[in-house]
Order: structure tokens, then C-alpha cells, then sequence
């Protein structure tokens, strides 16, 4: 099955700089890519995702890359604020209708 | 857009008691389900996947007699945690999916907690 690795399990940015977090995947087959955001006490929040057959897509101040080769995909805050402090998960799938398998997340905290 | 929900959004039971969650779509039908448990400070694991109208598939480790699912409708789906234990503390989320577009939802979540 698929394996989703993801790093750095913690990180810590300075408000206004850019936080970076990297997740790679081991199934070729896997066909989209998502980011999710959790906040303390709640469930994960879809923030960007993306497709096989692209490899950048940008949402405001973030953006997502993804290197099929390589089979890695990275996940890009600018201007970070202090509100973008919480737990970041990649996941991988293959749809339609197939499970997510989840990063180990990472926990970004942002200081102002 | 697609909604799912789900309920309850937080219980608290006492140990040995059994507590039903439930992930209905609101305006799709969803072939298929996911559950998925994340417990303090970890990932989300997967349970157990269900399609509608046919017995769900556990992953390694999950005890289906313990975590009993039903998807009887293409728009409800169930997870029933029988003879609750401590140790099934944890965040209980499902996530729907139909087969056009790709398109999927995750429900919110349960924080269940026994005492």
C-alpha cells in the first residue's frame, strides 16, 4: 500500500517569513494530493489540493508543488501569520473512491 | 457544495457502554465511506472502508465486532463502538466519497471519550 512520510514534524517560523513543510509517497499511482489544516480540537480543514497532472497550484499565500518523479510534494505558507499556527497533514490517494493515507503531520507555529 | 454530517460532534460514555456515530450526506450519495481514527497528537489511521449495501472492509487491527459499521443507504453511513473502553478515546472522522468528478467530503468529527 501506500506510505506517506512527511517532515519536519515541528516547525517554527517567525511571522512574516515562509514556512516550507515536504511529504513524499511511495504508490506511482496515487493521483491527488492534498493539504489539510487542524486546528486544536477540531477536524482536519482542506486548504489546498492537487492533481497529478499538475505540478504547481497556488491559493493566495499558499502554494503546493508536486514532483511525480520523484514522487514528493511540498507545501508553501508566504507572509505567514500568526493564525496559520496549527498541525499541517499531507495525504495521498488515488480517486476515484480510495482511502487517504495521512503524513505524521506537522505542528507550525508561527511567532509573532 | 457537498456536505456531510456528522453526529455527534463530541460524547462522553462510561466504560462498557456503546456509542452509534453517524455520517449522513446531506445533497450526494456516497458509494463509498471511509472511517478514520486519529488519536491525541497522531495521524489519521484508517478503520474500516464501506460501500453501500455490502459488509465493510477492516484494516489489520481494527476489531470489526467492536467497531461495527453499516452503510445501509447511500447517504448514511454508521459506526457503532460497542463496549466502550478508555482506550477508545479518540477522533473519530468518516469521509464520503462519489465516484463523479472524484469528488469526496470529510465529515467533521467525534471526540469520543470514555470514562
Amino acid at each position: 500500500g501506500e506510505n506517506v512520510e512527511q517532515h519536519p514534524s515541528t516547525l517554527s517560523v517567525q511571522e512574516g517569513d515562509s514556512a516550507v513543510i515536504k511529504c513524499t509517497y511511495s504508490d506511482s499511482a496515487s493521483n491527488y494530493f492534498p493539504w489539510y489544516k487542524q486546528e486544536l480540537g477540531k477536524g482536519p480543514q482542506l486548504i489546498i489540493d492537487i492533481r497529478s497532472n499538475v505540478g504547481e497550484k497556488k491559493d493566495q499565500r499558499i502554494a503546493v508543488t508536486l514532483n511525480k518523479t520523484a514522487k514528493h510534494f511540498s507545501l508553501h505558507i508566504t507572509e505567514t501569520q500568526p493564525e496559520d499556527s496549527a498541525v499541517y497533514f499531507c495525504a495521498a490517494s488515488y480517486l476515484p473512491g480510495n482511502q487517504f493515507y495521512f503524513g505524521t503531520g506537522t505542528s507550525l507555529t508561527v511567532i509573532p | 457544495g457537498a456536505v456531510v454530517s456528522q453526529h455527534p460532534s463530541w460524547v462522553i460514555c462510561k466504560s462498557g457502554t456503546s456509542v452509534k456515530i453517524e455520517c449522513r450526506s446531506l445533497d450526494f450519495q456516497a458509494t463509498t465511506m471511509f472511517w478514520y481514527r486519529q488519536f491525541p497528537k497522531q495521524s489519521l489511521m484508517l478503520m474500516a472502508t464501506s460501500n453501500e449495501g455490502s459488509k465493510a472492509t477492516y484494516e489489520q487491527g481494527v476489531e470489526k465486532d467492536k467497531f461495527l459499521i453499516n452503510h445501509a443507504s447511500l447517504t448514511l453511513s454508521t459506526l457503532t463502538v460497542t463496549s466502550a473502553h478508555p482506550e477508545d478515546s479518540s477522533f473519530y472522522i468518516c469521509s464520503a466519497h462519489w465516484t463523479y468528478n472524484y469528488g469526496y467530503t470529510f465529515g467533521s468529527g467525534t471526540r469520543l471519550t470514555v470514562v
